[in-house]
C-alpha cells in the first residue's frame, strides 16, 4: 500500500466554500509536501510543512500535521473554480530521499 | 526559467518499437527523477540520479525500461520493447539538492500510448 494514503477520493463543492482533505501515512518522516494536478499537466508543490511543525499557511492554504496520529490535512479556504485539480500528498518514507505519494483527492469546485 | 522541459508531449506508438522520452531539468538542478502514472498504481517513482549519477533505479519495472543521464542538462527514459502496459504518463521532475525533502518541480509529462 501506499506511504500516503489521501482522503476523500472526490470532492465537489461550491464556489466560496472551504475544502479539507486529509493524508495519512504509516512511517516516521521529515516532512510531508502537498501538491496540486491539473487535468492534463505535471504536478505543482504548494506546500511543505517539517516534521516538527503543526501547522503551516500559504495564502488560501493552511496544512497541518499531526506525527502521532501520521496524518496531515490540506484545507484551502474560499474555494475557486481554478481549484479544481488532484491534490496530492507525498512523505519522505523512512527518511529516506524517496517522495512516496499518495493516491490523491480529485476536487471539484463547481461555479 | 523555463521550468523542466520535456518531450515528446504525446506518443503513440506499435507493441514492440522502441520508445525514447527525453527531460530537460531546470538549470542548476542536480536531481532529476522519473516518475510514471497510471490510474490504477497512481504515481510510481522508476529511477532518481543525483549529480547525473543513478542512485536507485529499483522502480524501473524491467529489463526492457533503461533511463541514461549523459550531462545535467539532459536525460532519457528508453523502453525497448514497448508492450500496451506501458501506456501511461511518464513525468521527468528536478529539485535544487540531492534529498527529496527539496520542493520537486515536475515537467509537463509525457502521455505514451502503446497500441
Amino acid at each position: 500500500s501506499q506511504q500516503g494514503e489521501e482522503d476523500p477520493q472526490a470532492l465537489s463543492i461550491q464556489e466560496g466554500e472551504n475544502a479539507t482533505m486529509n493524508c495519512s501515512y504509516k512511517t516516521s518522516i521529515n516532512n510531508l509536501q502537498w501538491y496540486r494536478q491539473n487535468s492534463g499537466r505535471g504536478l505543482v508543490h504548494l506546500i511543505l510543512i517539517r516534521s516538527n511543525e503543526r501547522e503551516k499557511h500559504s495564502g488560501r492554504l493552511r496544512v497541518t500535521l499531526d506525527t502521532s496520529k501520521k496524518s496531515s490535512s490540506l484545507l484551502i479556504t474560499a474555494s475557486r473554480a481554478a481549484d479544481t485539480a488532484s491534490y496530492f500528498c507525498a512523505t519522505d518514507k523512512d527518511s529516506s530521499y524517496k517522495l512516496i505519494f499518495g493516491s490523491g483527492t480529485r476536487l471539484l469546485v463547481r461555479p | 526559467d523555463a521550468g523542466v522541459i520535456q518531450s515528446p508531449r504525446h506518443e503513440v506508438t506499435e507493441m514492440g518499437q522502441e520508445v525514447t522520452l527525453r527531460c530537460k531539468p531546470i538549470s542548476g538542478h542536480n536531481s532529476l527523477f522519473w516518475y510514471r502514472q497510471t490510474m490504477m498504481r497512481g504515481l510510481e517513482l522508476l529511477i532518481y540520479f543525483n549529480n547525473n549519477v543513478p542512485i536507485d533505479d529499483s522502480g524501473m519495472p524491467e529489463d526492457r525500461f533503461s533511463a541514461k543521464m549523459p550531462n545535467a542538462s539532459f536525460s532519457t527514459l528508453k523502453i525497448q520493447p514497448s508492450e500496451p502496459r506501458d501506456s501511461a504518463v511518464y513525468f521527468c521532475a528536478s529539485t535544487p539538492g540531492g534529498r527529496n525533502t527539496d520542493t520537486q518541480y515536475f515537467g509537463p509529462g509525457t502521455r505514451l500510448t502503446v497500441l
